[in-house]
This record gives structure tokens, sequence and C-alpha cells, in this order.
């Protein structure tokens, strides 16, 4: 009965290799989101999309690529990995588009590691 | 741009100590306010949340107030427990763009409960 799930939970890779990792939740949600947490846990938005479009892009480098086959996913697509792409990953899901008013719920986080 | 700023750690506490985390907040609208909590080697959970001035969210024994005149949410609880060991975040979600915002996070304060 997982809300927010997140595959693989570890991954460890190396430079310039391409990776996905998969998120899927199970509320009904609209909207779904991407966090990346550093490793002085400094946790920032990337993406936001609503019913599979597109809403916020917060300057990621063009490597990294969400793609949302339907609500209920929202998939991280990273090209030619780098170094300072080790981190967290988080994955998130909020009822809608009602901004602050709605709570949103993470996954359990991917952590990525590029050697 | 918005932004959330909070003590970072790590705060040591003995066992049935007061906790008192600060957290102030800049946003250009009109934010809800929230704590989350992650335990070690575990996602992101809601603590609490508020989402108007003089609101009290409260949870588990934890409590913040939304002081608008301060601009601040900090967090407290009266008597924590060796269980409390996490980090806490403090973020704000500011819907005066009308979409799907990310919440934009403190840096984290790590709290460790000593017996």
């Amino acid at each position: 009965d997982t809300a927010v799930s997140q595959t693989p939970k570890y991954l460890v890779t190396q430079m310039g290799n391409d990776k996905s990792i998969k998120c899927e939740q199970n509320l009904g949600h609209d909207t779904m989101y991407w966090y990346k947490q550093d490793s002085k846990k400094f946790l920032k938005i990337m993406f936001s999309y609503n019913n599979k479009e597109l809403i916020i892009n917060e300057t990621v480098p063009n490597r990294f690529s969400p793609k949302s086959p339907d609500k209920a996913h929202l998939n991280l697509h990273i090209n030619s990995l780098e170094l300072g792409d080790s981190a967290v990953y988080f994955c998130a899901s909020s009822l809608g588009l009602a901004g602050g008013l709605e709570t949103q719920y993470f996954g359990p986080g991917t952590r990525l590691l590029v050697l | 741009g918005d932004s959330v700023t909070q003590m970072e750690g790590p705060v040591t506490l003995s066992e049935e100590a007061f906790l008192t985390i600060n957290c102030t907040y800049t946003a250009t609208g009109y934010p809800s306010l929230f704590w989350y909590v992650q335990y070690p080697g575990e996602g992101l959970q809601l603590l609490l949340k508020a989402t108007k001035a003089d609101d009290k969210g409260s949870n588990k024994g934890f409590e913040a107030t939304y002081r608008k005149e301060t601009t601040s949410f900090h967090l407290e609880k009266g008597s924590v427990q060796v269980s409390d060991s996490a980090v806490y975040f403090c973020a704000l979600s500011d819907y005066s763009g009308g979409g799907a915002d990310g919440l934009t996070f403190g840096k984290g304060t790590h709290l460790i409960i000593q017996p």
C-alpha cells in the first residue's frame, strides 16, 4: 500500500552513462515532482508535472529529462551522467494545483552515486 | 525569490529536554509553511503545516505557529525522545503563481537526542 514509490533505491554507475529513475504514486494525485538532495542534505525542486504536463523546470541541465506517461508516473532520465549528479533524488506528489494548500507526499528516495 | 533559513545543526539534546528549532522565511506571496522530518535512511515525512497567519500546526507533540509579523515558523517540543533523532526541514510553498509550486526548503537541522 505504498503511496509514492521509487525504483531503484540505490544506483551506482560510471560517468557518461545514461540512467533512469522511476516513480509511481497510487494516491490519485494530479501533480508530481522531482527534488534533488545534495551531500549536505539541501533539497531543491527540479521539476513538477500536472496531469502529464510540465509546470516547473528549475534551470536543470537538459541532460535531465522527465517523462510522465500518465498522471500516476513521473520518470527521470539522466544522460551523460557526471560526478556532480551524485545525490539523493526524491519524487513527490500532491493532489492538485492548489499550490501551497496541498501537502506533498514524498517517496523514499533514490541514492545515485556516479563514479 | 523565496527562501527559508533555519538553524543548522547538529543540535544535541538530552532526552526529555525542551526543543526549539528556529525557522524564518522570505516570500513574495502568502505562503503555506511546513515542517518535514527525515529519519535516517528514509524519505521525507510531513510533520506539520500551517496555511495562514496565527495558525498552529501540531503533530506527535511537536508544534509550530505561523507568525507573519516575524516571518517565522519555529518548531517546538516540550520533551524530546531518542526516537526524535532525525533531520528536520522547514519549507514553504508560495502559491502566488497559481501553479504546482515546488517546496522551498531550508538546509535542514540534524537533531540528535542522547539517552
